[in-house]
């Protein structure tokens, strides 16, 4: 089956630094890929939407400055948060799927923990 | 915009029996798409099910099946025989019809963790 791969699955940072997570699909091409964040114990919350070759698309009250989305291929999206702080410690999971496909997306990544020292 | 809600924050069953799980969601759309995901302790999001509005027929995937009533907007999720590896968290989730690919995204309820008692 698709598989999505989204690395690193954790990293800790310094405040102020910047990190840059990536989602790759394996086994097939990635028209549109979906970021979410997840809070301990909580549900996921969509931060954008990004399309290949497009600028993506921010859920509202997601700093786009802040949280800067790539998706120069079709295999590939990156998830860069920059000057980090403490208070963006958490649970990031990449999704895709390929537009015309009926039940897409289906396909996650395995997320990635970061932590903000 | 459309809102998915499970009112049940955790759900305890004992091994082999039958639970039940509920949600609802809002939408002024009539065709569109309803995900159950599971996501074990791993926090792998895994698809449980599926169910196209448009379709009236419950789906089923062995042990698991769904209890669609589109009229009243519920999507309770079953899970017959119930076993240990059974107990993660459960995510219903909604998804519009459509082409473009904002239309592809998944809003998700709260979540129901279900525990599983040997």
């Amino acid at each position: 089956g698709a598989v999505v791969s989204q690395h690193p699955s954790w990293v800790i940072c310094k405040s102020g630094t910047s990190v840059k997570i990536e989602c790759r699909s394996l086994d097939f091409q990635a028209t549109t890929m979906f970021w979410y964040r997840q809070f301990p114990k909580q549900s996921l919350m969509l931060m954008a939407t990004s399309n290949e070759g497009s600028k993506a698309t921010y859920e509202q009250g997601v700093e786009k400055d802040k949280f800067l989305i790539n998706h120069a291929s079709l295999t590939l999206s990156t998830l860069t948060v920059t000057s980090a702080h403490p208070e963006d410690s958490s649970f990031y999971i990449c999704s895709a799927g390929t537009q015309g496909t009926l039940n897409s997306p289906l396909h996650f990544g395995n997320g990635t923990r970061l932590t903000v020292t | 915009a459309q809102t998915v809600t499970q009112s049940q924050p955790e759900m305890s069953v004992q091994e082999a029996e039958t639970v039940t799980l509920s949600c609802t969601y809002d939408t002024s759309e009539s065709d569109y798409y309803l995900f159950w995901y599971k996501q074990p302790p791993s926090r792998q999001m895994i698809l449980v099910i599926r169910q196209e509005a448009y379709k009236q027929q419950n789906a089923t995937e062995n042990r698991f099946s769904v209890n669609f009533q589109k009229a009243a907007k519920s999507f309770s999720l079953k899970i017959s025989d119930s076993q240990l590896g059974d107990a993660a968290m459960y995510f219903c989730a909604y998804r519009q019809l459509g082409s473009g690919g904002s239309n592809y995204k998944l809003t998700f309820g709260k979540g129901t963790l279900l525990t599983v008692n040997p």
